[in-house]
């Protein structure tokens, strides 16, 4: 058990639909990033919050937003969702900004009817 | 370009062989960190190992050891007398410490090693 929690586990949902889907990073740790698997892209990088403010973007699409909130967890909001977006989701903490190890949560399994 | 490539997609052994899973990577960096995570079948990605650019010494822990070279950008990994509980998928990743903007603190994930133990 990594520490990080994340809901839901599975999500089964419509095209046009939005979603969202809550992180909670290990106690102490600052930094939460999201990541998006798929079997074609492979693990790519969302997106980073530290310490409440976003610290880093990656090839995150304009329908999909962030957030970390005072209490440090982090809410990922997927709107007008398409069947591509089908993927698993996970959610991984860290206690450092730069280079600190991540822990992964046990991930999110969007599926996009 | 890919900064971190797992050239071999699957491996089969069988139970108590030894297997080398290979992570070739890519950066300008000189500081930077490699690490190991394991996806078994159940989907969570567990942490394996950390390493940063300045210490090349190898690393065992129990079955498992880490070969990192820089003269070769390869960060190899060795599971010695493999077993069926190993089976999952591995993944090398890279983390640089150069500020690009936006990308700083992100993870370069390679592909992924599907590795299979039979008994």
């Amino acid at each position: 058990d990594s520490g990080v929690t994340q809901t839901p586990k599975h999500l089964i949902t419509a095209t046009g639909q939005r979603v969202t889907l809550r992180c909670s990073p290990r106690s102490g740790d600052l930094s939460v990033y999201w990541y998006q698997q798929s079997l074609d892209q492979g693990l790519q990088f969302l997106i980073q919050y530290y310490n409440g403010e976003e610290r880093a973007k990656g090839n995150i699409l304009e329908r999909f937003s962030a957030q970390q909130f005072p209490d440090l967890h982090s809410e990922l909001n997927l709107s007008s969702l398409e069947l591509g977006d089908s993927a698993l989701y996970f959610c991984a903490s860290s206690a450092a900004d730069v280079l600190g190890t991540q822990y992964f949560g046990p991930g999110t399994r969007l599926l996009v009817l | 370009a890919q900064k971190v490539t797992q050239a071999q997609t699957e491996i089969s052994v069988v139970e108590k062989e030894d297997v080398t899973l290979d992570c070739v990577y890519e950066t300008r960096d000189t500081t930077y960190y490699l690490f190991w995570y394991k996806q078994p079948p159940s989907g969570e990605l567990v942490f394996l190992i950390r390493r940063n650019s300045f210490d090349e010494q190898n690393e065992i822990s129990g079955r498992y050891s880490w070969n990192f070279q820089k003269s070769t950008s390869s960060f190899n990994f060795t599971i010695t007398a493999s077993q069926v509980v190993d089976s999952a998928v591995y993944f090398c990743a890279l983390s640089e410490e150069t500020d690009r903007g936006s990308t700083l603190g992100r993870l370069y994930f390679g592909r992924g090693t599907q590795l299979t133990v039979w008994p």
